[in-house]
């Protein structure tokens, strides 16, 4: 069975800090897809990042950066210089290919609380 | 270009009773998925629906059921509420199937007394 863990539960720096968020998963498959999420107060996810489980790639994008290493079943993400906006419930998730194809289903770790005070 | 919509944005119910929720992916997004969240629990999936039929299901009983309709739009129901049903509902839409990024709506928060 697939799973998330995200060990981390609230996090709070002061504005212009880097946070790294951690994020652990287990799977059998070799093929599946590791996706971060961000939930500001309003409700509603917003995606931020998409990998698939043959591209370990690394990326930055403007603050954010991942890292993404199989070895260890990791998929952190960094953002640099924090901004008091950057304060929501981060989400890894986790999304299978089993054997009758692709599907949508995520798995979710319980999210990190992230403040950012000015 | 609209997001993903869903309403009732609130919905108080007690129980007992059943509800319907409702969500209009993205045009042209043919996947919609569903998703409840509650503080115990977090992010759980209940279904998947793609070209109208069931693809996936989570573990939740047979009280909640969905479809999806020919325009992609999507209804989840919820027969017989329990006051652990209380939670946000989340639905998400994508253009289709497997691995691709989910565009969620701002959800129905259902609150069972």
């Amino acid at each position: 069975a697939q799973k998330v863990t995200q060990a981390q539960t609230e996090i709070s720096v002061v504005e212009k800090e880097d946070v790294t968020l951690d994020c652990v998963y287990e799977t059998r498959d070799t093929t599946y897809y590791l996706f971060w999420y961000k939930q500001p107060p309003s409700g509603e996810l917003v995606f931020l990042i998409r990998r698939n489980s043959f591209d370990e790639q690394n990326e930055i994008s403007g603050r954010y950066s991942w890292n993404f290493q199989k070895s260890t079943s990791s998929f952190n993400f960094t953002i640099t210089a924090s901004q008091v906006v950057d304060s929501a419930v981060y989400f890894c998730a986790l999304s299978e290919s089993k054997g009758t194809g692709a599907n949508s289903k995520l798995t979710f770790g319980k999210g990190i609380t992230l403040s950012v005070r000015p | 270009k609209a997001g993903v919509t869903q309403t009732p944005r609130y919905l108080i119910k007690t129980r007992g009773q059943q509800v319907t929720l409702s969500c209009s992916p993205i045009s042209g997004h043919r996947s919609v998925s569903w998703y409840q969240q509650t503080p115990g629990q977090g992010l759980q999936f209940l279904f998947e629906y793609f070209s109208e039929t069931q693809r996936n299901k989570g573990n939740f009983p047979g009280r909640f059921s969905g479809r999806q309709f020919s325009n992609s739009r999507s209804e989840m129901n919820v027969s017989t509420l329990e006051l652990g049903d209380s939670a946000l509902y989340l639905c998400a839409s994508s253009v289709n199937r497997g691995g691709e990024k989910l565009f969620f709506g701002s959800g129905t928060q259902l609150s069972v007394l």
